[in-house]
């Protein structure tokens, strides 16, 4: 059972905007910054966004993050077929000392 | 460019230690920015953060925090002469097989990931 919560699968169609939540409480996304990763099948997670909202160079406009209370969510417009990956939200828990991930959620292009 | 490259034993018996470790390149591991993390994935399932070494800018000393599932069973230390920094997990079971990563950890997130390595706990 991981910490942070986020549905296990998505899906969309080419072109789509498809939104991934991931909820936590008032000890980790309450008070502290999240974050999300990207992972493509057999490869290591890549960071996509970082201080709620922030994209790393290289990263597509198409991707975006926002927060609210003890919520998060990433959003992806403009749907690709390379996007099919897995999704992860992370954030550093003062009640733990430590990052807690989500869950993880596998996306899906149709 | 930075990278990070993980090394160790891919079997290891049940009750036995896992030891791995993370090779930096291009990145000083004495650095108080950054916060070199470990974390796995069994297969099929979701990340877990293990735990991070680092260096406090304020006081110039060696700190570490732990997942506390595994608190107890687990170690995470440097060698800056290597350019190093290692993992052990004590007494392991099947529940420990996994990939396991090493990454860079900043305030900007786990930027630099290592490619992974397979450790499978059996007899």
């Amino acid at each position: 059972q991981s910490v942070l919560t986020q549905p296990p699968s998505a899906s969309g169609t080419p072109g789509q905007r498809v939104t991934i939540s991931c909820s936590g409480s008032s000890s980790n996304i309450g008070v502290n910054y999240v974050y999300w990763y990207q992972q493509l099948p057999e490869t290591a997670p890549k960071r996509l966004i970082y201080q709620n909202n922030q994209r790393p160079s290289g990263v597509p406009d198409r991707f975006s993050g926002s927060k609210s209370g003890t919520s998060a969510s990433l959003a992806i417009s403009g749907l690709r077929s390379e996007d099919e990956a897995d999704y992860y939200c992370a954030a550093w828990d003062d009640s733990l000392s430590g990052v807690v991930f989500g869950g993880g959620t596998k996306l899906t292009v149709l | 460019q930075v990278q990070l490259q993980e090394s160790g034993p891919g079997l290891v018996k049940p009750s036995q230690t896992l030891s791995l470790t993370c090779t930096v390149s291009g990145a000083s591991i004495r650095s108080g920015r950054y916060f070199w993390t470990w974390i796995r994935q069994p297969a099929g399932k979701g990340l877990e953060w293990i735990g991070r070494i680092y260096t406090s800018e304020n006081t110039n000393s060696e700190n570490t925090n732990y997942n506390p599932s595994l608190k107890n069973r687990v170690t995470i230390s440097e060698d800056t002469s290597k350019s190093q920094f290692s993992l052990k997990l004590t007494s392991v079971t099947a529940a420990d097989t996994a990939v396991y990563y090493c990454a860079r950890g900043t305030w900007d997130g786990m930027d630099v990931w290592g490619q992974g390595t397979t450790v499978t706990v059996s007899s």
